[in-house]
Parts: structure tokens; C-alpha cells; sequence
């Protein structure tokens, strides 16, 4: 399968633990994005990476939240001392830096729970 | 501020009937504009975009979306559903320079037999 992989798929943890996601993109793809969605809404931009370079973060993206590309490859984003809020599906995607109508694929998400 | 909007959150449509989900935007150039859809516990999946040239835009699973300047609108069609075409879509529009993507808050689409 050569699509956008995130692990684990699901995370129950409890409040104040850390937690970090691992997103592999689709190979040879510049671009990878994250994005979080919480139930009932549509997912928002949290940050992305043109190859390890973290080039925008959200406001979303608070302190306790960072994002890694060693190399170009794998990205991690850890949250620190979690909160009941950060429940959340956290998706990643990636795309090629070719041009406009390049596609985004999706990964399928990592479901957060925190309790 | 440039956005979209899906003002049904939930619609409820019989197997074999057709299908409309609205999308509006708010830009002022023309946007690059696309639909996606996820099942329960699942990622996105792209059904359609559209950059420019022809308003009518033919996706997978037998989808198809209009642009209409006039009306603001990016408009989600089917012409029969199927019952596996229970799922959340999402309209979505790309900004040009990073190519990141603003979702709308969503529809869910229920089939019932």
C-alpha cells in the first residue's frame, strides 16, 4: 500500500500524559500537512512541512504542541501535558510539490481520547 | 476572509433518489475548490476539484459538481445513491501560494432503503 500511513490509529490517554503521532507520507512527496477535526466539524490546518522545513503553524498549534520531519521522510507531532480538549481525530496528508492540481491524499487519522 | 460554507448539516435521502449537497464560498478570485469525502473512522477521500475551465466537474463514484460564479456556489451531485454512499462530505477550498486546504463544517448524508 503506498497511501498516506498514521500510528496508531487510536490513542486513549490520560490528562497531563504526552502523546506523539506518526504520519509516513506517500513517498517522494514535498509537502506534508497536519490537520485536526473534532467531532462534528470539518478538519483545520494545524501545520505543514515542505520537506523538513516546518513552514506555517496554526494558531491552533499551541506551546504544548510540536511537529518534527527528520530528513524529509516520517513526521511526528507530539502534545505535551494533554488536556481534555485535544480529544480530536488528527489527520495527515501529503502532496507533490509538482504544481496547483497536484492531489492532497489523506491519511486515516489518529483518533485521541483523552480522559 | 476567504471561506466555505455547507449549510445543511444533515440530509436524509431515500436509495436510488439523486443527491445535492451545497457548497458556498467567499473569495474573491477564483477559488480552487474541492470535495471529499469520509466514511465513519475513515481519512478523506477526494471525489472532485476544480481549478478553472469547464464549470462542470465529473469525480469517482459517479459524482459531479458545478461551479457557478454567480451564485457563489460549488454544488455536489448524484444521480442515484447507493447505500454506500453513507458518509460526511466536506466541501473544501485550497489557497494557491501553500496549497493548504480550509474545510466547511460538513453534511452528513444518510440512505435509507
Amino acid at each position: 500500500d503506498t497511501g498516506v500511513s498514521q500510528n496508531p490509529r487510536h490513542k486513549i490517554t490520560k490528562r497531563g500524559q504526552n502523546v506523539t503521532f506518526r504520519c509516513d507520507p506517500i513517498s517522494e512527496h514535498n509537502r506534508l500537512y497536519w490537520y485536526r477535526q473534532t467531532l462534528g466539524q470539518g478538519p483545520e490546518f494545524l501545520t505543514y512541512f515542505q520537506n523538513e522545513a516546518q513552514l506555517e503553524k496554526s494558531r491552533l498549534l499551541s506551546d504544548r504542541f510540536s511537529a518534527e520531519r527528520p530528513k524529509g521522510s516520517f513526521s511526528t507531532l507530539e502534545i505535551q501535558r494533554t488536556e481534555q480538549g485535544d480529544s480530536a481525530m488528527y489527520l495527515c496528508a501529503s502532496r507533490a510539490l509538482a504544481g496547483t492540481q497536484e492531489t492532497q491524499y489523506f491519511g486515516p487519522g489518529t483518533r485521541l481520547l483523552v480522559l | 476572509a476567504q471561506s466555505v460554507t455547507q449549510p445543511d448539516i444533515h440530509i436524509t435521502v431515500s436509495e436510488g433518489a439523486s443527491l445535492e449537497l451545497r457548497c458556498n464560498y467567499s473569495y474573491g478570485a477564483t477559488p480552487y475548490l474541492f470535495w471529499y469525502v469520509q466514511s465513519p473512522g475513515q481519512g478523506l477521500q477526494l471525489l472532485l476539484k476544480y481549478f478553472s475551465g469547464d464549470t462542470l466537474v465529473q469525480g469517482i463514484k459517479g459524482f459531479e459538481a458545478e461551479f457557478k460564479r454567480s451564485q457563489s456556489s460549488f454544488n455536489l451531485r448524484k444521480p442515484s445513491v447507493h447505500w454506500s454512499d453513507a458518509a460526511e462530505y466536506f466541501c473544501a477550498w485550497m489557497r494557491s501560494n501553500d496549497y493548504k486546504l480550509s474545510f466547511g463544517a460538513g453534511t452528513t448524508v444518510t440512505v435509507r432503503a
